[in-house]
């Protein structure tokens, strides 16, 4: 499959846990997207990553919530100490180096909830 | 503040109507716009605009952007009940690939 993947499709936290969210951008892309769609809304951009850098984070929340795109491996989406607020959709996207940055991919997406 | 608003919010056909769905926008740094197919899962990719007045199309599927006007329509002709989906408008706004999403348009298509 040389699709956007992700992983788990769906996560159930408690309250006060750490949710991890993983993304595999397609074959030969470098830049990875993370997105969230709350119940009801639109998707939100939260942060552009290259590998090892954070491009643009103006979506992400202040507090609780991070992201990384190592060198090797999948991007990681963090989100400590989850609140119900939280439960939402996240997706991620790539898009190839090089390219127009908006012709994004989207990957399945993670279904997280918080109870 | 950055603006996406897409018309109708919800629309239901039937097989082999035509439809046209509406995206007007005001972003800031714009420099392309995208179309997004979203069922029970991924956005799927539809079309990427970034000049004015040129028309893609893909199928039954065609779009065109004008950048004077800020506004973009997506065309589906010959609908059949797998177009029925929701479908998204999203304009890039800086130069960091940042897409900013509308609230997308439900479409429905009876048989």
């Amino acid at each position: 499959n040389a699709g956007v993947m992700q992983n788990p499709r769906h996560l159930v936290r408690r309250r006060g846990q750490e949710a991890r969210l993983r993304c595999s951008p397609m074959k030969g892309h470098s830049h990875v997207y993370w997105y969230r769609q709350l119940p009801e809304e639109g998707l939100k951009f939260m942060v552009y990553l290259q590998k090892e850098n954070i491009i643009d984070e103006s979506g992400m929340p202040k507090e609780r919530f991070s992201a990384e795109f190592p060198k090797e491996g999948p991007s990681i989406l963090r989100i400590q100490q989850v609140v119900r607020g939280d439960s939402a959709a996240y997706f991620c996207a790539s898009s190839l180096a090089g390219s127009n940055p908006y012709e994004q991919y989207f990957g399945p997406g993670t279904r997280l909830t918080v109870t | 503040e950055d603006k996406v608003v897409q018309s109708p919010l919800s629309l239901v056909v039937h097989e082999g109507d035509t439809v046209t769905l509406n995206c007007s926008y005001e972003v800031t740094n714009f420099r392309s716009l995208l179309w997004y197919k979203q069922e029970k899962k991924a956005p799927t990719f539809l079309f990427m605009l970034t000049s004015s007045g040129i028309e893609k199309k893909s199928g039954r599927l065609s779009s065109i952007l004008d950048k004077k006007e800020l506004f973009s329509i997506l065309n589906i002709t010959a609908t059949q009940t797998g177009d029925s989906a929701i479908y998204l408008c999203a304009p890039g706004s800086s130069n960091t690939g940042k897409l900013i999403f509308g609230q997308g348009t439900t479409l429905q298509v009876k048989p």
